[in-house]
């Protein structure tokens, strides 16, 4: 079956510094790629919609310059915590459909990030 | 604000037995809802979907129903096995591959 991944699986940054997450579809493209953010004991909330070849599409609420999206490929999008605080520690996962049922969006594996 | 809620943040259950997970929504425009399992360390994979104009789906031991006026569905898994354990969340469509989460409820199926 179609396979997303995400790296890292897990990274521990410093408050004040960026860091990458990539998210690649390993066997399909994906022209549009979704990412979610986990809190302990909360529920996965979309964040933003990665487009490639355009801008992404940030739900209320996000910060653009914050969480920088960066659709490069058809294969991969990444997202960037930059000037990462404590407070955006959190499971961070993305999604990308594949077929043309809403039952065909793929998850990956997820990313724990946790800013010391 | 919480559109899609599973109240029971756990469940064990016998082998053998049945597993009801429960999910309420707030929302009446929802038209579609999915459920997912998730494994630790892995990203959710795709279990059953239900549409509002059905009130049930089945598919193999797992069966979703959808009460709308109550707002509320449920998926049931019969015989429940060990390897059912994981979380469980379900999800409301709001748009093309976009969804609302539950918060998840995690099922322990005891051998």
């Amino acid at each position: 079956g179609a396979v997303v991944s995400q790296h890292p699986s897990w990274v521990i940054c410093k408050s004040g510094t960026s860091v990458k997450i990539e998210c690649r579809s390993l066997d399909f493209q994906a022209t549009t790629m979704f990412w979610y953010r986990q809190f302990p004991k909360q529920s996965l909330m979309l964040m933003a919609t990665s487009n490639e070849g355009s801008k992404a599409t940030y739900e209320q609420g996000v910060e653009k310059d914050k969480f920088l999206i960066n659709h490069a490929s058809l294969t991969l999008s990444t997202l960037t915590v930059t000037s990462a605080h404590p407070e955006d520690s959190s499971f961070y996962i993305c999604s990308a459909p594949q077929g043309a049922k809403d039952t065909e969006a793929f998850f990956g594996q997820g990313t724990r990030l946790t800013v010391v | 604000d919480q559109q899609v809620k599973q109240n029971s943040p756990s469940l064990s259950v016998q082998e053998g037995r049945i597993s009801i997970l429960n999910c309420d929504y707030t929302n009446s425009m929802f038209d579609y809802f999915l459920w997912y399992k998730k494994y630790p360390a892995e990203g959710p994979t795709f279990l059953i979907s239900i549409s509002s104009i059905k009130d049930k789906n089945e598919d193999g031991r797992f069966t979703v129903f959808l009460n709308k006026s109550a707002k509320h569905l449920s998926l049931h898994i019969v015989p429940s096995q060990p390897g059912d354990s994981a979380v469980y969340f379900c999800a409301a469509k709001t748009g093309t591959y976009k969804y609302i989460f539950g918060t998840g409820t995690r099922l322990k199926v005891l051998a």
